[in-house]
């Protein structure tokens, strides 16, 4: 019973370089979530999926992107990662029960 | 934009004392509302969750309360345990707005033993 991973769970890099998140769900659900945590922000949402192939913009998506081409994948990227993405990420999927989310563990990322 | 806020950021409770965790929204077109326990190190989970066209909602050792009137929902967590220690957030889901939801910023609640 994975449920939902995210990896790696801390990765430090450096300004200017691209990262790749990755998060895996075994359950076939349908929607996909990508949020940033932050101290004082609480939980931010950046890009969300309601099925493979299909994506779109939350509130806070600049310098982020996203693809979806599995149903089970939802791979987050940095493009050119800035000090300000330094943040605990979280994937996060839902089925039909409105409104609620598994949470995947999070990754802690630190951009230098 | 409208978003979901709380008036205490950290709670202290005694061990075995009921704890209330308010929050207030501002979107009245949200018509379902969630809570999230987070624990150190984890991600949210799912605690309970209420619609508009309800009150009050109660789960195991948990009550949620929501007035519309003046758009507040609280969490009531009764005879408070050590493994309550988390962060609580309160979520909003509108009509249409398929799964997503809009959290606010967390409650952190602090049980004394």
């Amino acid at each position: 019973d994975a449920g939902i991973t995210q990896s790696p769970r801390y990765k430090i890099t450096e300004t200017g370089r691209q990262v790749t998140l990755m998060c895996h769900q075994t359950w076939s659900h349908s929607y996909m979530f990508w949020y940033r945590q932050d101290l004082g922000h609480g939980l931010r949402l950046i890009y969300y999926s309601a099925a493979a192939d299909i994506t779109d913009k939350g509130e806070v998506p600049d310098g982020y992107v996203v693809s979806r081409s599995k149903t089970e994948n939802f791979p987050l990227t940095l493009e050119s990662a800035t000090r300000s993405q330094t943040s605990v990420y979280f994937c996060a999927s839902s089925n039909w029960e409105r409104g609620k989310q598994y949470f995947g563990p999070g990754t802690r990322l630190t951009v230098t | 934009g409208e978003s979901v806020g709380l008036h205490l950021p950290t709670l202290s409770v005694q061990e075995g004392d009921n704890s209330i965790i308010n929050c207030a929204y501002s979107n009245s077109a949200s018509d379902y509302f969630i809570w999230y326990k987070q624990e150190s190190g984890k991600g949210p989970q799912f605690i309970i969750d209420i619609r508009s066209n309800m009150d009050k909602r109660q789960g195991q050792r948990v009550t949620v309360l929501l007035n519309k009137t003046v758009k507040h929902l609280s969490l009531q967590i009764a005879a408070t345990q050590p493994g309550d220690s988390a962060v609580y957030f309160c979520a909003e889901n509108l009509s249409g707005g398929y799964q997503k939801v809009t959290f606010g910023i967390g409650t952190k609640l602090q049980v004394i033993p």
